[in-house]
């Protein structure tokens, strides 16, 4: 099975600032990678697909970028809404896998 | 708008078996995939598996198989999962998410997701 690695497991941002969350593969996966928000209590939302093609309503202040086996997703100017917990799934092949999960708090 | 309703949560005893439902709207039922994912408390996301509403094709996820078996209600638009021997272990949340027909799967609409408690 293909690993997917996250750092950091948590982060404390304040409203405004920039924050890079990364997600290495196992193996290459080129481009088959998704990022999820997930608030608590709620389910998963889609952030990106293909390492760095927005889901339909995504705020432009994501983006995606990588390829291989490293990968990453930026935030640009936070927002409170923002703030929860943020997985990476590879979509290569089965089974599919996602990180630990990043947890983004309100510092 | 697309939706996905899943039922209510559950308490089962160990070793019983429970059967989930997510019952879709707002799309066409036979041009996703519908996917499973199972939550544990405070932990990542596991892919259990997923299957084409046109032929009932499956996949699994190695780890669950013979835990999990994935059927769907063509006429319903509703997609099953049913656990059984249940442990412990199965006590989660369960998501069900929608891919897509040609592989490549990520997840683009999600269930609110049924908690599973075992307990006796």
């Amino acid at each position: 099975d293909i690993q997917m690695t996250q750092s950091p497991a948590s982060l404390s941002a304040s409203v405004g600032e920039t924050v890079t969350i990364t997600c290495r593969a196992s193996e290459n996966i080129y481009s088959y990678l998704a990022w999820y928000q997930q608030k608590q209590g709620k389910s998963p939302q889609l952030l990106v697909y293909n390492a760095k093609t927005l889901a339909e309503g995504v705020p432009s202040r994501f983006s995606g970028s990588g390829s291989g086996t490293q990968f990453s997703l930026k935030i640009n100017s936070l927002q409170p809404e923002d703030f929860g917990s943020y997985y990476c799934q590879h979509h290569y092949g089965t089974p599919l896998t996602f990180g630990a999960g990043t947890k983004l708090e309100l510092k | 708008e697309v939706q996905l309703q899943q039922s209510g949560p559950e308490l089962v005893k160990p070793g019983a078996s429970v059967k989930i439902s997510c019952k879709t709207s707002g799309y066409t039922f036979t041009e996703y995939t519908m996917h499973w994912v199972k939550q544990s408390h405070g932990k990542s996301l596991e892919w259990i598996g997923g299957i084409n509403p046109n032929n009932g094709g499956t996949s699994y996820n190695q780890k669950f198989k013979g835990k999990a078996t994935l059927t769907v209600d063509k006429s319903s638009s509703t997609a099953y999962m049913e656990l059984r021997s249940l442990t412990s272990e199965d006590s989660a949340v369960y998501y069900c998410a929608r891919g897509s027909l040609l592989g490549h799967w990520y997840f683009d609409v999600w269930g609110a997701g049924t908690t599973v408690t075992v307990s006796s």
